[in-house]
């Protein structure tokens, strides 16, 4: 059974460029939600995706946006990139049934040079 | 405001040791506790889940508790090994009013020498 699918695994963007980060839930899960780790420091909760509409944000900016398709497949969007938007994108997916325990994928590298 | 605190920051044992990590939330009003464990880089490997309603969770060598009242929880490692080594996150879901979002900790960094 997949897990929590994430791509690309690593980029590169310049400043000012846009990014778009790709998620696929585990089979079942109908919930995501999307966290940006920096180094040496917990996952910050930036937004969640249920039924194809943002349920929940957290405190980041406009440049975040995101989108989950009938699939409940998601992207993470962010525009303008700056130089600390650097970090670890981690994605988790979930559902009311599995007691929303939250199963996060691998993870995209994200370096703004 | 819910706040999650890991303690300690760094711990480094020697290879059979039993140990303890340790989380307190300020808030109690919680729906779930999750420990996670992380490597060098990687993404996040679910441990254990302990709802509300339960008082301790086990797998294999990993038993973790939670005492709502008193806002805390302990992972308890036994017979530590060196593939044990890595960072050791703790997550919070609720009070309600902060929906489903997961509430980290910064983590326990955790190194086992054999």
């Amino acid at each position: 059974d997949a897990g929590v699918t994430q791509s690309p695994t690593h980029l590169i963007k310049t400043r000012g460029q846009q990014v778009t980060l790709r998620c696929s839930p585990k089979s079942g899960h109908d919930t995501v939600s999307w966290y940006q780790q920096a180094l040496g420091q917990g996952p910050q909760f930036i937004f969640q995706y249920y039924e194809e509409e943002e349920r929940q944000r957290g405190n980041f900016p406009d440049r975040f946006s995101g989108h989950q398709f009938p699939n409940y497949s998601s992207e993470l969007n962010v525009n303008a990139l700056l130089l600390g938007d650097s970090a670890l994108y981690l994605c988790a997916s979930s559902t009311w049934s599995s007691g929303y325990g939250y199963t996060f994928g691998s993870g995209t590298r994200l370096t703004v040079v | 405001k819910q706040e999650v605190t890991q303690i300690p920051a760094a711990l480094s044992v020697p290879e059979g040791e039993n140990l303890v990590l340790n989380c307190s939330f300020t808030d109690s009003a919680i729906y779930n506790l999750q420990w996670f464990r992380q490597d060098p880089g990687k993404g996040l490997t679910s441990l254990l889940l302990i709802q509300s309603s339960q008082r301790e969770q086990t797998s294999g060598r990993l038993n973790a508790s939670l005492d709502k009242s008193s806002g805390r929880s302990t992972l308890y490692i036994a017979a530590s090994q060196p593939g044990d080594s890595a960072t050791y996150l703790c997550a919070v879901k609720g009070p309600d009013e902060y929906g489903n979002k997961l509430v980290f900790g910064a983590g326990t960094i955790l190194r086992v020498k054999s």
